[in-house]
């Protein structure tokens, strides 16, 4: 009930291409979406995130595609760059209470070639 | 940029030995938490922080870990006795708000590996 599931595990898209990474989720409780990016031996940082009161948030290169009734959301990564090679990992959490821990995905492994 | 500040990168300590993990977040936020990630799989949620109390915690988060804000500006994870699946990168974070309004700051992580 509370996994996150995430596909692909890798993928490998050519320079200018467009990246899709996809969540589904099974609590419909969860309200809050957000995707992290994470270099090698840093820290995940934030990406983006959207709510489920919206279908679609963009920002730059990067927008979220949620579809509420399938309980899916999804990563798109226009004009990938080698830069935008890293794990990307979904996120979902719940409730307004003072901790919102966030339940992750398995995580993609993605790679930009040149 | 402020940067959630982690100590050690990496520690490498024996079975059954007690381990702190040190953080010190960024300083106006007031939300503080711990997230591990085993070697190749997805980073999981230890416990939350605020107010000086844990809010939340996993069904990770045993006995064995305990957390602390000894003073102003550290947070801590405390493992009393490390067990061999205790290995994995251990990221702090923290947020000025709730994070799921705020957003979460991680940390670069701290490298433990139980011998």
């Amino acid at each position: 009930q509370q996994q996150v599931k995430q596909s692909p595990q890798s993928l490998i898209v050519q320079k200018g291409g467009i990246s899709i990474i996809n969540c589904a989720y099974e609590n419909t409780a969860f309200d809050y979406f957000p995707w992290y990016q994470q270099f090698p031996g840093k820290g995940p940082a934030l990406l983006i995130a959207i709510r489920p009161d919206v279908s679609e948030k963009k920002e730059g290169r990067f927008t979220i595609s949620f579809n509420k009734s399938a309980k899916q959301f999804s990563l798109h990564i226009m004009d990938s760059q080698p830069g935008d090679s890293a794990t990307y990992f979904c996120a979902a959490s719940q409730g307004a209470n003072a901790g919102n821990m966030l339940t992750f995905g398995g995580g993609t492994r993605l790679m930009v070639k040149p | 940029e402020p940067e959630v500040t982690q100590t050690p990168s990496h520690q490498v300590t024996q079975m059954g030995q007690e381990v702190i993990l040190r953080c010190v977040p960024i300083s106006n936020h007031l939300y503080f938490y711990w997230y591990r990630q085993i070697l190749g799989q997805k980073v999981e949620f230890l416990v939350s922080f605020y107010n000086n109390e844990i809010s939340e915690k996993s069904e990770i988060f045993d006995d064995q870990f305990s957390v602390e804000r000894p003073d102003g500006s550290n947070f801590t994870l405390k493992i009393r006795s490390t067990k061999l699946e205790d290995s994995a990168m251990y990221f702090c974070a923290s947020s000025v708000g709730p994070g799921r309004s705020y957003g979460y700051t991680f940390g670069s992580g701290t490298r433990l590996t139980v011998v």
